[in-house]
């Protein structure tokens, strides 16, 4: 039971470029999360996935397309990468059975865009 | 102004000290609060839930809420070092049910 993966751990972009984040789950979840992380500014959501099929703009969206691919899977694209995208990013699923407050994270993606 | 206000730190302790982590609030439709703890490269974990207002407690950790002064606690007796990482809180409720706003996050650093 691996809970939330995610990959590449870490990855460099060059201004311009674009590049998928992947992320997947097997606690068989309905609802799956992007985020971002920043110093000083906590978690921001970026867009979020109530059920499979379904997805919705969060905090920051803009710069970002998602992709509920099936249950398991929820993948963020950046199409034009720029250096304000520099930034940790969690993807997060929540277990219906115990609220969809407790969210459980993956291990994050460290980018750098130059 | 943001939803959710947490001080940064960062926040240094002696061993054994009890801690003190606060958030603040302005959205009266949270109903659920949630502290995560994150260690360094890691993501973050679930460490206390609550539902509404009162007191939580397991172990060493203690979660408090005061709906009425939109004022959440984290408090955590005997501190070890193994307890040094950054604490968010977190909240959800009304329109914004399933979805969390976290806090700022908290440094804390426990020395031995």
């Amino acid at each position: 039971n691996a809970g939330v993966t995610q990959t590449p751990k870490f990855q460099v972009l060059k201004t311009g470029q674009s590049m998928t984040l992947q992320c997947a789950q097997d606690m068989n979840h309905n609802s799956m999360y992007w985020y971002r992380q920043d110093p000083g500014m906590g978690l921001r959501l970026i867009y979020y996935s109530a059920s499979e099929g379904t997805t919705d703009k969060g905090e920051v969206p803009n710069g970002y397309n998602v992709s509920r691919l099936n249950k398991r899977e929820f993948s963020l694209r950046l199409e034009s990468a720029a250096p304000s995208q520099t930034s940790v990013y969690f993807c997060a699923s929540s277990d219906p059975g115990r609220g969809l407050e407790t969210q459980y994270f993956g291990p994050g993606t460290r980018l750098l865009v130059l | 102004q943001k939803e959710v206000e947490q001080d940064p730190g960062p926040l240094s302790v002696p061993e054994g000290a009890i801690v003190s982590l606060n958030c603040t609030y302005s959205n009266s439709a949270f109903q659920y609060f949630m502290w995560y703890r994150q260690y360094s490269r890691k993501g973050p974990e679930l460490l206390m839930y609550t539902y509404s207002s009162g007191n939580k407690e397991d172990g060493r950790f203690t979660a408090q809420v005061d709906k009425s002064s939109k004022y959440i606690s984290l408090f955590i007796r005997d501190s070890q070092p193994s307890d040094s990482a950054t604490y968010l809180c977190a909240m959800s409720g009304g329109t914004s049910y399933g979805k969390l706003t976290f806090g700022q996050g908290t440094i804390l650093t426990v020395h031995p």
